[in-house]
C-alpha cells in the first residue's frame, strides 16, 4: 500500500503569507495527486489534480507541483477564507489521503 | 444543481448491518465511478471503496475488505453500501463522492455528500 505523508500537521500563518504544504509519498506515484480543502463540518473541497491542474473555480492563488514522491501545495497570499485542513490524496494505486495539515490563524 | 445527498445513517450495535444510500442530482451517476469516504471524528480522511460508472469494478480498503460491498442502481441515481459486521472502529461520517471526469476511475473527487453519520457503539 502507498503511504502518504503530510508536513507539517500544523501550520500558524498570517492573511498576506505564502504558505506552503508538502506531501510525500512511499513509492513513485507519477502525478497521480490531488489536494483537498475541508473546513469543520464540511465535506472536502477538490483544488488540484494530477498534482498541478486547478480545479475550475478554484482561485488561482492556489498552487500544485511535484512528481514522483514529493509534492507542495502552495498558498499565495493567504486569505480568510483558507484557514482550513489540507489533505492530499493519490490515485496511482488504490486511493490514500495523506493525514491533514491544519493551517490556522498565527 | 450537480450535488450527492448520503443517507441511511444512525446508531447500530457491533455486529449488526447498516446500508448507507448516495443520490446523485444534476447530472448522470450512470457515467462516473463513484467513492465511498469515511472521516472519524477528530481524524482524518480514509478512503472506503470504488465502483465504476457500470459497477463492473469495484475496489474497497483492507479495513472493510470482505465485510462492506459498494453496488448501484444506475435507473434511480443511487450508490449503496452495505455494511456489515459493524465495529466501533467504523464509527465516521461517510461521504459519497464523485470521480472528476467521466467512465474512469483515476482523477480527482470533485462532488461531495455532506455526509451521514454512523456511529458504531452498545
Amino acid at each position: 500500500d502507498i503511504q502518504m505523508t503530510q508536513s507539517p500537521s500544523t501550520l500558524s500563518a498570517s492573511v498576506g503569507d505564502r504558505v506552503t504544504i508538502t506531501c510525500r509519498a512511499s513509492q513513485s506515484i507519477s502525478s497521480w495527486l490531488a489536494w483537498y480543502q475541508q473546513k469543520p463540518g464540511k465535506a472536502p473541497k477538490l483544488l488540484i489534480y494530477k498534482a498541478s491542474s486547478l480545479q475550475g473555480g478554484v482561485p488561482s492563488r492556489f498552487s500544485g507541483s511535484g512528481s514522483g514522491t514529493e509534492f507542495t501545495l502552495t498558498i499565495s497570499g493567504l486569505q480568510p477564507d483558507d484557514f482550513a485542513t489540507y489533505y492530499c490524496q493519490q490515485y496511482n494505486s488504490l486511493w490514500t489521503f495523506g493525514q491533514g495539515t491544519k493551517v490556522e490563524i498565527k | 444543481q450537480v450535488q450527492l445527498v448520503e443517507s441511511g445513517g444512525g446508531v447500530v450495535q457491533p455486529g449488526k448491518s447498516l446500508r448507507l444510500s448516495c443520490t446523485a442530482s444534476g447530472f448522470t451517476l450512470g457515467t462516473y465511478a463513484i467513492h465511498w469516504v469515511r472521516q472519524a471524528p477528530g481524524k482524518g480522511l480514509e478512503w472506503v471503496s470504488i465502483i465504476s460508472y457500470d459497477g463492473s469494478n469495484k475496489y474497497y480498503a483492507d479495513s472493510v475488505k470482505g465485510r462492506f460491498t459498494i453496488s448501484r442502481d444506475n435507473s434511480k441515481n443511487t450508490l449503496y453500501l452495505q455494511m456489515n459486521s459493524l465495529r466501533p472502529e467504523d464509527t465516521a461520517v461517510y461521504y459519497c463522492a464523485r470521480v472528476g471526469q467521466q467512465l474512469v476511475f483515476y482523477y480527482g473527487m470533485d462532488v461531495w455528500g455532506q455526509g451521514t453519520t454512523v456511529t458504531v457503539s452498545s
